[in-house]
C-alpha cells in the first residue's frame, strides 16, 4: 500500500500568517493517465472533511484563493498564504492514484498560538 | 445539490452485525465509483471498501471478509453489510461518492462494545 506521510502533526498559526504543510508518498502518485490524484481536506471537530484542493493544485468550488496546492510525483504541499480564524482544524492529504486502495495521511492539526 | 445520506448505524454488541445505508441524490449515482471510509475515535481517515459502478467491489484487509459492500442504483443506495463486529470498528462511517473523494456524507456513528 502508498503509505502517506505528514508533516508536521501539529501547526501552531498566528492570524495573517503564512503557513504550509508536506505530504510525501511512499511511491509515486502519477497515474497511468497521466494525472496525479493527490486531495487536500481540511476537517473542522465533528463534521465531514471538506475536499480543498483535488489533483494537487486544483481548487473546490467555493475554497478561498489563500489555499494553493503544489508538488510533482512523491512530494505535496498545502500552503495557506494568511491563516484565518476559520482555518482552525484537521488537514489531511489523501492519494486517489491508487483507487480503490485510498490512503490519507496522518493529518495535520492547525490552531491558532 | 448533491447529498449523500447516511443512515443505520447504533451500538451492538461484538460480534453482531449492522446493515449501514446512504441515500444518494443529486448526481447521476449510477455512473459513479462508490466508497466507504471511517473515522475511529480521536483518529484519522482509513478507507474500508469500494465498489465499481459496475459493481465489483474491494476491501481493506482489515474488514475483508466481515463486511459487504453493495450498491441499488434504482434506488440510489449504497449499503455497507458489517458482521462479526469488533470493538476495533467503532468510528464514523463516512459515504464517499466517486473515484476523487467528490462528495461526502455527514457520516453515521458506529459503536462496538458489550
Amino acid at each position: 500500500d502508498v503509505v502517506m506521510t505528514q508533516s508536521p502533526l501539529s501547526l501552531p498559526v498566528t492570524l495573517g500568517q503564512p503557513t504550509s504543510i508536506s505530504c510525501r508518498s511512499s511511491q509515486s502518485l502519477v497515474h497511468t493517465d497521466g494525472n496525479t490524484y493527490l486531495n487536500w481536506f481540511h476537517q473542522r471537530p465533528g463534521q465531514s472533511p471538506r475536499r480543498l484542493i483535488y489533483k494537487v493544485s486544483k481548487r473546490d468550488s467555493g475554497v478561498p484563493d489563500r489555499f494553493s496546492g503544489s508538488g510533482s510525483g512523491t512530494d505535496f504541499t498545502l500552503k495557506i498564504s494568511r491563516v484565518e480564524a476559520e482555518d482552525v482544524g484537521v488537514y489531511y492529504c489523501m492519494q486517489g492514484t491508487h483507487w480503490p486502495l485510498w490512503t490519507f495521511g496522518q493529518g495535520t492539526k492547525v490552531e491558532i498560538k | 445539490e448533491v447529498q449523500l445520506l447516511e443512515s443505520g448505524g447504533g451500538l451492538v454488541q461484538p460480534g453482531g452485525s449492522l446493515r449501514l445505508s446512504c441515500a444518494a441524490s443529486g448526481f447521476t449515482f449510477s455512473t459513479y465509483a462508490m466508497n466507504w471510509v471511517r473515522q475511529a475515535p480521536g483518529k484519522g481517515l482509513e478507507w474500508v471498501a469500494a465498489i465499481t459502478s459496475g459493481g465489483i467491489a474491494y476491501y481493506a484487509d482489515s474488514v475483508k471478509g466481515r463486511f459487504t459492500i453493495s450498491r441499488d442504483t434504482s434506488n440510489n443506495t449504497l449499503y455497507l453489510q458489517m458482521d462479526s463486529l469488533r470493538a476495533e470498528d467503532t468510528a464514523v462511517y463516512y459515504c464517499v461518492g466517486s473515484r476523487v473523494a467528490d462528495y461526502w456524507g455527514q457520516g453515521s456513528q458506529v459503536t462496538v462494545s458489550s
